[in-house]
């Protein structure tokens, strides 16, 4: 079974509006840890920003937010203000367990277009 | 500059050939990583090391063997290349932590001809 669903395979949003970044995932581990990552075209890896399950508000850094719905099992990446650099795949993360033999499973990925 | 830092970018070669792929994270981690990205965009952990010793072998064929010299290094050492084996490969490095995210390398694409 898939543990991590981004069912969202490419996004166009215009400049300066805000967009939303689906994310799905499934454990049985009451302790995880979710990620998202964008990739822009030059290939590189960029963390955004990091969701606890046991924390009790939304992570949030800068213009990212985490729209974290625990009995949903759901966690969306929300950009407020998109810009024109926010063009990137867009990678959704699941790490299980406290720690020890841990990994980091990632969605498919979405492809964000920002139109301006 | 604090990174992960991988080399070479980019490797070409043919069928057959042996080729390693160097990390080194300056980030005081005590894991690092090796993650396999394909052409559909699509990552997956291969390999994980916490202070030089193996922690995670996500079955990948025996032909593909990392090393870890020490916490700060781990490279990835790959026995008679396949058409198949072209991918990007990706370095990482974390805390041995739950909530530590993963630093990645600006990775590697293996081109087998």
């Amino acid at each position: 079974a898939q543990k991590i669903t981004q069912t969202q395979p490419g996004m166009f949003v215009q400049e300066k509006e805000a967009v939303t970044l689906d994310c799905t995932y499934d454990t049985s581990d009451p302790s995880y840890g979710l990620f998202w990552y964008k990739q822009p075209s030059s290939g590189e890896m960029i963390f955004l920003i990091y969701q606890g399950s046991y924390d009790q508000q939304n992570a949030t850094e800068g213009r990212y937010s985490l729209n974290f719905q625990k009995a949903r099992k759901s966690a969306n990446l929300v950009i407020s203000a998109s810009q024109l650099g926010d063009s990137a795949m867009y990678f959704c993360a699941m790490r299980e367990g406290i720690q020890g033999a841990q990994k980091l499973v990632f969605g498919q990925g979405t492809r964000l277009t920002i139109n301006p | 500059d604090t990174a992960v830092s991988q080399t070479p970018k980019y490797l070409v070669t043919q069928m057959g050939n042996d080729k390693s792929i160097k990390c080194e994270q300056n980030l005081g981690h005590d894991t690092m990583y090796w993650y396999k990205q394909d052409s559909k965009k699509f990552l997956k952990i291969m390999f994980s090391y916490n202070n030089k010793e193996l922690i995670i072998n996500e079955t990948v064929p025996n032909r593909f063997s990392p090393k870890s010299p020490d916490k700060a290094h781990l490279n990835l050492h790959i026995n008679s290349l396949e058409l198949g084996d072209s991918a990007v490969y990706f370095c990482a490095s974390s805390l041995w932590t739950q909530n530590s995210p993963l630093h990645f390398g600006n990775g590697t694409r293996l081109t087998v001809t």
